[in-house]
Formats: structure tokens, C-alpha cells, sequence
């Protein structure tokens, strides 16, 4: 049965620092991984998708890495401004079903 | 073009009363996912469907939840009986191919309250 953990659960940081979210996985049969951000109260905001035969995908500030032998995956976030503060969310797609992790919860301080 | 559209958006009922959650998933999606999201409880897959039919259902929590899609389009969730453990962000999501490997959608879900 397929596991995903995010470490750290929460995570509170000074304005301008780089910073990684770790994910971990259990099962490495996956075809893909995304990362979502939901801020409060909100729906689920797509960030980066990561396909299985990938190993990193890049969006502006945002670096996301797969090791699928492994089962991680890294968020990068250089440069963190207020407004990155959310929860954000990692999921792994195996057959046609997303599981999620249970987030980590972001405050970036002015 | 348009994303996946879910309502209501907010929805409060009182215990015992039965409530209908509507997904629009993406024009042309095959395949339309529900899941729920309660706290302490993170994110959890409730049911998937291909075209009209759900070839899985075992995330549906007991069998006060249904749900049905039409015409390989909109889909309902139905709770029957609520509780106030089905208290939650319902969410739904499309994709386009078949065997559901590729990217999910989500919609902006729908906060169930019952008090």
C-alpha cells in the first residue's frame, strides 16, 4: 500500500530564505508526482508535475526533483516571498488514483 | 477554456439530511475522480469513474455515499443520512486518458458543514 510522508510539517522562515520540502514514498510504481499549493479555505492549485521518467521540472522560483528509485521528491523554493506562504501538498499517481501526503504548512515571514 | 467546476461551493445541512454535490468536469474527460478532505484526516480517494461506469468504489467511507456520473459528463456524490464525521472539503478532478495515468485536474471542491 502506497505511503507518502512530508517532512517537515511545518515550516516557518524568514522572507528571502531558499527552502526545501521534502517528500517520500513507499511504492516507486508510479506514474507520476505533482506538487500542489492550497492556501486556506481553498481548492488545490497545481504547481509542478513531475512524469516517472522525469527528474526535475523548474517554474520560475520552483524546483521540484524525482528520485523514483529512491521514492523522494524535493520542492525547492528560492528566493520565498509572504505570499508563498500555504500548505503544500505532494501526490503521487500510481493506478489512476492520486495519493497524498499530508502537507507542509509554510510561513514565510516579512 | 474551463476548468472542472463543482457546487455547491459551501453547503450546511443539519444532521440526518441528504445532500447532492455536483462536479462539471473538463469537456471531453473520460475519467472523473472524487475525493474528500477532513481534517486529520488529509486528502482520501473516494471513487473513480470511467465514462459512466466506477470500476473502483472502495474509498466510498460507507454506504450512506453514492455517486453516479451521466451521460460521461457531470457527476453526483450523494450522502444520505449525513453525519458530522462526513464534515469535509469534497473535491473533484478529471483527466483525459483512459486507465487514468495522466494529470488530474482539480476542481475548487465543495465545504459540507453539518452540524
Amino acid at each position: 500500500k502506497q505511503e507518502v510522508t512530508q517532512i517537515p510539517a511545518a515550516l516557518s522562515v524568514p522572507e528571502g530564505e531558499n527552502l526545501v520540502l521534502n517528500c517520500s514514498f513507499t511504492d516507486s510504481a508510479i506514474y507520476n508526482l505533482q506538487w500542489f499549493r492550497q492556501d486556506p479555505g481553498k481548492g488545490l492549485t497545481s504547481l509542478l508535475l513531475i512524469q516517472s521518467s522525469q527528474r526535475e521540472q523548474t517554474s520560475g522560483r520552483l524546483n521540484a526533483s524525482l528520485d523514483k528509485s529512491s521514492g523522494r521528491s524535493t520542492l525547492y523554493i528560492a528566493a520565498s516571498q509572504p505570499g508563498d506562504s500555504a500548505t503544500y501538498l505532494c501526490a503521487v499517481l500510481g493506478t489512476y488514483k492520486y495519493i497524498f501526503g499530508t502537507g507542509t504548512r509554510l510561513k514565510v515571514l516579512a | 477554456g474551463a476548468g472542472v467546476s463543482q457546487s455547491p461551493s459551501n453547503k450546511v445541512t443539519e444532521k440526518g439530511k441528504d445532500v447532492e454535490l455536483r462536479c462539471d468536469p473538463i469537456s471531453g474527460h473520460t475519467a472523473l475522480y472524487w475525493y474528500r478532505q477532513s481534517l486529520g484526516q488529509g486528502l482520501e480517494f473516494l471513487i473513480y469513474f470511467q465514462g459512466n461506469s466506477a470500476p473502483d468504489k472502495s474509498g466510498l467511507p460507507s454506504d450512506r455515499f453514492s455517486a453516479e456520473r451521466t451521460g460521461g459528463s457531470v457527476s453526483t456524490l450523494t450522502i444520505q443520512r449525513t453525519q458530522q464525521e462526513d464534515s469535509a472539503v469534497y473535491l473533484c478532478a478529471s483527466s483525459s486518458l483512459t486507465g487514468g495515468q495522466d494529470e488530474q485536474y482539480f476542481g475548487p471542491g465543495t465545504r459540507l458543514t453539518v452540524t
